[in-house]
């Protein structure tokens, strides 16, 4: 079985400052691993995802996250956040046969002024 | 951006009715999903379908039905309405099946069960 938490369920951060947004996931196989961010009231779109290779992932809008085994953890990143960054983002994680990935609560970003 | 639209968007309606939500995709993609979202829930997989005809369960299906006659839509229908369904629906669809697939998302539903 598979499962992801997102620690955080809320994060606010001010306009051009560094954003984590945490993720962990468990499972007993290999797995692949996802970001997708929520706009208000729109439908979710792929920000980056990890398959295997090098375990630095670069995503759209300069997002990026870093898929650690040791740790099971796959956190997003970015150096400097804007106004249009506020959004929800959701980590997914697929694992063995199933191509249906289990997504987390979701943990929604705040940017400030 | 991925075709896929999602009717109505917007629904309200009383307990006990029957409602059926609309997916159609232009994208002529195998897989299609519906998934429930709510605060403090995140996505939950209702019901899934990995061709025509071709259906199975998710993790939240109780008090769903779904069904996908035509590769480019697919209906979930909620057979007697209840509070606890109200939420925002998600179409999703796949192209493939394979590890690591990327989801299309539509815009989403509304649904107001009174």
């Amino acid at each position: 079985a598979q499962s992801v938490t997102q620690l955080d369920s809320q994060v606010p951060v001010f306009e051009e400052a560094p954003v984590e947004l945490r993720c962990n996931y468990s499972s007993s196989v290999s797995v692949y691993l996802f970001w997708y961010v929520q706009y208000p009231n729109q439908g979710l779109q792929l920000l980056l995802k990890y398959l295997s290779g090098s375990t630095l992932v670069k995503g759209i809008n300069g997002f990026e996250a870093e898929f650690n085994k040791s740790q099971t953890s796959f956190h997003l990143r970015k150096p400097s956040v804007h106004i249009s960054d506020t959004a929800e983002y959701f980590c997914a994680v697929g694992s063995g046969g199933s191509y249906i990935p289990t997504f987390g609560r979701g943990t929604s970003l705040i940017v400030h002024p | 951006d991925a075709g896929i639209t999602q009717s109505p968007r917007h629904k309200v309606t009383e307990t006990g009715t029957p409602v059926t939500l609309r997916c159609h995709q232009t994208e002529n993609h195998r897989y299609m999903y519906w998934y429930r979202q709510d605060p403090g829930h995140g996505l939950r997989l209702i019901h899934y379908s990995y061709g025509v005809k071709d259906t199975d369960k998710g993790e939240v299906s109780d008090g769903y039905s779904v069904s996908r006659s035509k590769t480019e839509d697919f209906l979930l229908t909620l057979e007697s309405a209840t509070s606890s369904q109200t939420s925002v629906y998600f179409c999703a669809i796949s192209d493939t099946g394979g590890l690591g697939n990327e989801q299309f998302f539509g815009p989403g539903t509304r649904l107001t069960v009174l």
